[in-house]
């Protein structure tokens, strides 16, 4: 099925560096959600973005839906031990797909203390 | 209160057994699903079921089955698993508000076919 373009695929950083990582698609989506997985557990759901353009905030954490509605990118501050894990985008597309979300390969950062 | 429960954690059965995961939210989300998850990749949808009916079914072997018994609970039944069915499975739900465009996923339970 279809898949988010969701880049880099894997980060290397230091202890308080930034991170973006962004995913795109070639078609229309309604909502874009961030989620973050650590090894062994469901994915947890950082952000939700429900209009183009929007910019929204969750403590260290930034996403924006864009203005095309065909992509979003999610920024971390000053990066913490804790925040290695696997990062997924996923879309939805809306309309009556009963919530079927389409979801980006993922991002796994590993942050070095 | 955004969670999603689902037992057991762990699993592991015979290619003989039969077993059940069991998945519970009580957030009034009309929307339940499962997704499969293999390791370092996203989740593959499975089936979803909305107002306790069986919406999508991903074409998934009939050697899994869902169960939908009231609109809090979710089972998957499983019967002669292989063992490429190894994997996370993932149950999740939406739809307060009438919108089911943001999933909330349960921990999972690691499903290991011997």
């Amino acid at each position: 099925g279809q898949q988010l373009n969701q880049s880099p695929q894997s980060m290397f950083i230091q202890e308080g560096e930034d991170v973006s990582m962004n995913c795109t698609s070639s078609s229309i989506f309604n909502t874009w959600l961030w989620y973050k997985q650590d090894p062994g557990e469901g994915p947890v759901l950082l952000i939700a973005l429900y209009k183009a353009g929007e910019l929204t905030s969750n403590g260290r954490l930034t996403a924006q839906f864009g203005i095309t509605r065909k992509d979003s990118f999610l920024n971390i501050s000053a990066s913490i031990p804790s925040d290695v894990g696997i990062y997924f985008c996923a879309g939805h597309a809306g309309g009556t797909s009963y919530g079927k979300l389409t979801f980006g390969q993922g991002t796994i950062l590993t942050v070095h203390p | 209160d955004t969670e999603v429960t689902q037992t057991p954690k762990h699993l592991v059965m015979g290619m003989t057994n039969k077993k059940s995961l069991k998945c519970e939210q009580h957030m009034g989300h009309r929307a339940m699903y499962w997704y499969k998850q293999k390791a370092k990749k996203p989740p593959e949808l499975m089936f979803v079921y909305s107002y306790e009916k069986l919406s999508i079914n991903e074409s998934v072997p009939s050697r899994f089955s869902p169960e939908c018994p009231n609109s809090s609970l979710l089972n998957l039944h499983l019967h002669a698993l292989q063992p490429e069915d190894s994997a996370l499975y993932l149950c999740a739900s939406a739809g307060r508000s009438g919108a089911t465009d943001t999933q909330y996923f349960g921990p999972g339970t690691r499903l290991t076919v011997l």
